[in-house]
């Protein structure tokens, strides 16, 4: 069983639509959980950073940590085109290593 | 506002043959990693360095070599290329401790 795991999709969604991404992980020692997006061809750069449980807000996204049932959410209100990307969810127990999801594709369509 | 910077973006190798991908952050981080991404199987980590002169393997540095003679670079080495390690590379850093990762855009690496 993977530590992290994300639906592949790819995920269509209508211009406007409300977003809801979901990585399930294993291992109750994580407490750090990132977001990142990464356009075609480019690196994964930082969306999201939350420490420990709870919901934080930037923008137009929501990152969302429920620990105890092991799932971390983020959340796209009224999607964009320029949003159609690769989502990777990211989390560690502390120090450097950092396990990554395999990545949700989005479509956003105009 | 550099932050990380890779070279080359894309190269293409012959079997056996061998290449040093670069890696350079502005960043002043201590902390560098080189990921490698593959379809549908997320980044994993190859390599990693936690100060100039430090380097430690992760999870496939088979292949691999790396060397860390300042803080601003982290090469990374491929002695004899196989088809296998077709695939983009990504150097990241990271501050201390619990930091995020911060990427550059990655080198696409063909072997044939």
């Amino acid at each position: 069983q993977k530590e992290v795991e994300q639906d592949p999709g790819p995920l269509s969604v209508p211009e406007g639509a409300i977003v809801s991404l979901n990585c399930t992980y294993s291992n109750s020692a994580f407490q750090y959980f990132m977001w990142y997006r990464q356009y075609s061809r480019k690196g994964p750069e930082l969306l999201m950073y939350t420490y420990s449980s709870g919901n934080k807000e930037d923008g137009r996204f929501t990152a969302q940590v429920d620990k105890s049932s092991k799932y971390i959410s983020l959340f796209i209100r009224d999607s964009q085109p320029s949003d159609s990307a690769t989502y990777l969810c990211a989390m560690k127990a502390g120090g450097f290593k950092t396990i990554f999801g395999a990545g949700t594709r989005l479509f956003v369509k105009a | 506002n550099a932050g990380v910077t890779q070279t080359p973006k894309f190269r293409i190798l012959k079997i056996g043959q061998s290449m040093t991908l670069q890696c350079a952050q502005d960043m002043n981080h201590n902390y560098m990693y080189w990921y490698r991404q593959d379809p549908g199987m997320g980044l994993k980590l190859i390599y990693y360095s936690v100060g100039a002169g430090i380097t430690d393997k992760g999870e496939v540095p088979n292949g691999y070599n790396v060397s860390r003679s300042t803080t601003e670079d982290f090469p990374l080495r491929l002695e004899l290329a196989a088809p296998s390690q077709t695939s983009v590379y990504f150097c990241a850093s990271s501050g201390q401790g619990d930091s995020p990762l911060h990427f550059g855009n990655g080198t696409r690496l063909t072997v044939t």
